[in-house]
């Protein structure tokens, strides 16, 4: 089955700084790949996905990116603002009905 | 107007007891699912159930169940609880569509359920 691997598990920086988080992922079917931030007590919500057709996507201040050939995507978050702190979920997916695979998660603080 | 809507949001029982979670989306979605997020946060898929097709997490003991009385619908029971089954338990929906060289079937999650095995 799918393993994706997420660094760092915690990253800290300065507000109005750039953040990235890593991901991996070990099936070459799979080809969605979503992002998902969760506040503490609430749900995970997506807030930005890619699929395997595409190398990059962008919305505002996030942006994915994909390399198929070595089987890994980013989240890049411009700007940051406290707003962001939240663990942050990566996952993928080979399609129809099956359910996502996360990666374990990046607590993301934004110093102020 | 809440899309996808869990009840209990906490449900707190006794080792060795049966419970159900229900999930309902008024999405009109045709794929639901069942994770389990531990105590380390970690996020496992347990079921995905669309109408014709279950898809059942090899390693999730067969004491859990999901039952669909209709597509809106997909309730999580349990069987025997055990203390490692303490968990949030979140369902999720989706549902495939494609036009115009655009496609989504994001998935989104109801608001969990808390479950604290005594």
């Amino acid at each position: 089955g799918e393993n994706v691997e997420q660094h760092p598990s915690t990253l800290s920086v300065q507000e109005g700084d750039s953040a990235v988080i890593k991901c991996t992922y070990s099936d070459s079917a799979s080809n969605y790949f979503p992002w998902y931030k969760q506040e503490l007590g609430k749900r995970p919500q997506l807030i930005i996905d890619i699929r395997s057709n595409v190398g990059e996507k962008k919305d505002q201040r996030i942006a994915v990116t994909l390399n198929k050939t070595a089987k890994h995507f980013s989240l890049h978050i411009t700007e940051t603002q406290p707003e962001d702190s939240a663990v942050y979920f990566c996952a993928a997916r080979e399609g129809g009905a099956d359910g996502l695979t996360f990666g374990k998660g990046t607590h993301l603080i934004i110093q102020p | 107007d809440t899309a996808v809507s869990q009840t209990p949001k906490y449900l707190v029982t006794q080792m060795g007891n049966d419970k159900s979670i229900k999930c309902e989306q008024n999405l009109g979605h045709d794929t639901m699912y069942w994770y389990k997020q531990d105590s380390k946060k970690f996020l496992k898929i347990m079921f995905s159930y669309n109408n014709k097709e279950l898809i059942i997490n090899e390693t999730v003991p067969n004491r859990f169940s999901p039952k669909s009385p209709d597509k809106a619908h997909l309730n999580l029971h349990i069987n025997s609880l055990e203390l490692g089954d303490s968990a949030v338990y979140f369902c999720a929906s989706s549902q495939f569509w494609a036009s115009g060289g655009a496609m989504t079937d994001t998935q989104y999650f109801g608001p969990g359920t808390r479950l604290t095995v005594l």
